[in-house]
């Protein structure tokens, strides 16, 4: 049980278009999904966090307008990448917390998505 | 806020010998601790968890790990590495309640397992 998938695992866009990430909850219904980022050789950061049915809460530093979250239902939240640019080349991984695991313990991680801006 | 500190960013050893990764944390607060493995371009794969109870906990692939809460240490241990041990390892440590899940990181370590 609690298995989170992610939706490209790679995928190479050019500069200025837009990509859009998927995650989701195959087993579970989430109600709270994290979007965390890893460039190469380094660890991860939290980019979001993602509640279906409101606003995404976005860490310091992340620019909400550049990464669009959407958790329109309990089972997927999407990022999409605005206007990519090569800097935004990175892994990105998405996490979900199940919430019929009370107390809340742990989310559980997809497989990542390569994204690659040529 | 929470910080989670690996004390060696490389650990080179032979196969078979015994390893130990070092990972300190910092935080106001109780925190769930966690060790994941990551094999390239992958995701993370949980090793193992600690969230109270018994100080030493084992998880998979005959990793364990000890939460030391005066020394707010959470080490990995194995007693004899194999060659498919090679991989990015990370602590984590994660808010309990509603922010459970929310995971701080370490840098990671790179555990190269020469045959």
């Amino acid at each position: 049980g609690a298995v989170v998938s992610q939706h490209p695992s790679r995928v190479i866009c050019k500069s200025g278009t837009s990509v859009k990430i998927e995650c989701r909850s195959l087993d579970f219904q989430a109600t709270t999904m994290f979007w965390y980022r890893q460039f190469p050789k380094q660890s991860l950061m939290l980019m979001a966090t993602s509640n279906e049915g409101s606003k995404a809460t976005y860490e310091q530093g992340v620019e909400k307008d550049k990464f669009l979250i959407n958790h329109a239902s309990l089972t997927l939240s999407t990022l999409t990448v605005t206007s990519a640019h090569p800097e935004d080349s990175s892994f990105y991984i998405c996490s979900a917390r199940d919430p019929s695991r009370h107390p809340y313990t742990e989310a559980f991680f997809g497989q990542g998505t390569r994204l690659t801006v040529v | 806020a929470q910080s989670v500190t690996q004390l060696d960013s490389q650990v080179p050893v032979f196969e078979e010998a015994p390893v130990e990764l070092r990972c300190n944390y910092s935080s106001s607060v109780s925190v769930y601790l966690f060790w994941y493995v990551q094999y390239p371009n992958q995701g993370l794969q949980l090793l193992l968890k600690y969230l109270s109870g018994s100080t030493l906990v084992k998880g998979i692939n005959g990793f364990e790990a000890e939460f030391n809460k005066s020394q707010t240490s959470f080490h990995l241990r194995k007693p004899s590495v194999h060659i498919s041990d090679t991989a990015e390892y990370f602590c984590a440590v994660s808010d309990l309640g509603t922010n459970a899940g929310k995971s701080t990181f370490g840098d990671g370590t790179t555990l190269t397992v020469k045959p």
